[in-house]
């Protein structure tokens, strides 16, 4: 069974600039997670997708960040435009149905903003 | 508001001795616990959770935690520790009352094992 795949695993933008960061969840997990890790502080949850409907973005810091699971199975989050802040690790996670089930992540995207 | 403290940044031990990593949480329910691992540039690789029932759960590479109630604590050990689980080490947890699936993590643990 192949995992969370994210690409690309490294991104080196200027502020000012668009990113498109993009997940490929465990086939057959309905839920999909985006988190983000910055500066080596705790892990925060961005949102959360059920097939293709957000069912919790509360994370999101800004309407700078777009998260889109169009058809249920790929997402992206798109950065526009990025600022210095918004340098860190996006990780993307999923998770079959069920409240107790783990999710699994991926490498994650490590992104630095000049 | 559910939270996590791993009041540890790393931790040293030597090669066989056993380990201890500790996690307390908050939450205003009834948690669900999870360790993660995280190993130089990958993601987290989940280790174990607690869900309900035995307070004693056992996970992948010989890793085991106690979940205790009354201390709210979920703190991760291993009887005798390998050089190969130097990692980053995360604790999470969420209120299973809790609208929604989000897990809230701790700052993380930098384990350290000496040969």
């Amino acid at each position: 069974e192949a995992g969370v795949t994210q690409f690309p695993s490294h991104s080196v933008i200027e502020k000012g600039q668009t990113v498109t960061l993009r997940c490929d969840p465990i086939s057959g997990h309905d839920n999909l997670y985006w988190y983000r890790r910055v500066m080596g502080k705790e892990i925060k949850f961005l949102l959360h997708f059920v097939k293709e409907s957000k069912q919790d973005e509360s994370g999101m810091p800004n309407n700078r960040f777009l998260a889109e699971r169009t058809g249920g199975t790929y997402s992206t989050l798109k950065v526009q435009p990025a600022e210095l802040e918004d340098s860190g690790v996006y990780f993307c996670a999923s998770s079959p149905r069920g409240l107790n089930q783990p999710q699994h992540f991926g490498d994650g995207t490590r992104l630095s903003i000049l | 508001a559910q939270s996590v403290a791993q009041p540890e940044d790393q931790v040293n031990v030597a090669e066989g001795n056993p380990l201890t990593v500790k996690c307390t949480y908050s939450v205003s329910g009834n948690p669900y616990l999870f360790w993660y691992v995280q190993y130089p540039n990958r993601g987290l690789q989940f280790l174990l959770k607690y869900i309900t029932g035995d307070n004693l759960v056992k996970g992948s590479y010989g890793f085991e935690a106690e979940f205790n109630k009354s201390q709210t604590s979920f703190h991760l050990k291993k009887p005798s520790a390998l050089v190969s689980d130097s990692a980053l080490y995360f604790c999470a947890v969420r209120d299973r009352y809790l609208a929604g699936n989000m897990l809230t993590f701790g700052g993380g643990t930098r384990l350290m094992v000496k040969p």
